[in-house]
């Protein structure tokens, strides 16, 4: 399975745009990039996802290199209802169902 | 409706009990998923279910049983776990491939 690398923590202001990276150095061709975020107490909750194209929608941007090594999870301004664990993840519909978590990045949101 | 719905939300069970926690949902998806999450730790996959058929085991032991009876539901049999089981455990379902849907999850603690 194509590993994703995400750093631990970081932090934003309020009202501020927020860029989430993540690594996938090994992704396939028929790796799709999702994104989810788990708040506390709940379960996770599915933010976006794309193939090769950048993505757009009414949570978040998704921005995906070129070679598709790295993709950037963009909120365009941040709440503090944002503030989450995010995890990248990477899925191969066509070989499996699979949803793998990594540790994904713990997002605080400064006041 | 795009809910995932988990019961009961809260379990305590005895190492020599015999329970069952129960997933639904009403979207038509073909995918359906059994996670464990620790405390401060990402969700860890279980189990995956594809068109009612196990499709995925991640090495589960055989206290954990599943059981998907149609297509709209899902359950997890426990029998004989340990303390160290306690956890929650989360449900998800998707089309595969597309965005998942978790519910909040069944807090279990194992006395």
């Amino acid at each position: 399975d194509a590993k994703t690398t995400q750093p631990n923590s970081m932090e934003s202001n309020e009202e501020e745009p927020v860029h989430l990276p993540c690594n996938h150095s090994t992704i396939s061709g028929t790796d799709y990039i999702h994104w989810y975020r788990q708040l506390p107490s709940q379960g996770p909750e599915y933010v976006i996802h794309g193939l090769t194209s950048n993505v757009n929608n009414r949570m978040a941007s998704l921005a995906i290199a070129e070679d598709r090594k790295s993709s950037t999870l963009i909120l365009h301004r941040a709440t503090l209802r944002d503030a989450a664990v995010y995890y990248c993840i990477l899925t191969t519909p066509t070989r499996d169902d699979k949803i793998i978590f990594g540790k994904g990045t713990r997002l605080h949101i400064l006041p | 409706d795009t809910e995932v719905t988990q019961t009961p939300k809260h379990l305590v069970m005895g190492m020599t009990n015999k329970k069952s926690l129960k997933c639904e949902q009403h979207m038509g998806h073909r995918a359906m998923y059994w996670y464990k999450q620790k405390a401060k730790k990402p969700p860890e996959l279980m189990f995956v279910y594809s068109y009612e058929k196990l499709s995925i085991n991640e090495s589960v032991p055989s206290r954990f049983s599943p059981e998907c009876p149609n297509s709209s539901l899902l359950n997890l049999h426990l029998h004989a776990l340990q303390p160290e089981d306690s956890a929650l455990y989360l449900c998800a379902s998707s089309h595969g491939g597309e965005q998942a849907f978790f519910g909040q999850g069944t807090r279990l603690t194992v006395v």
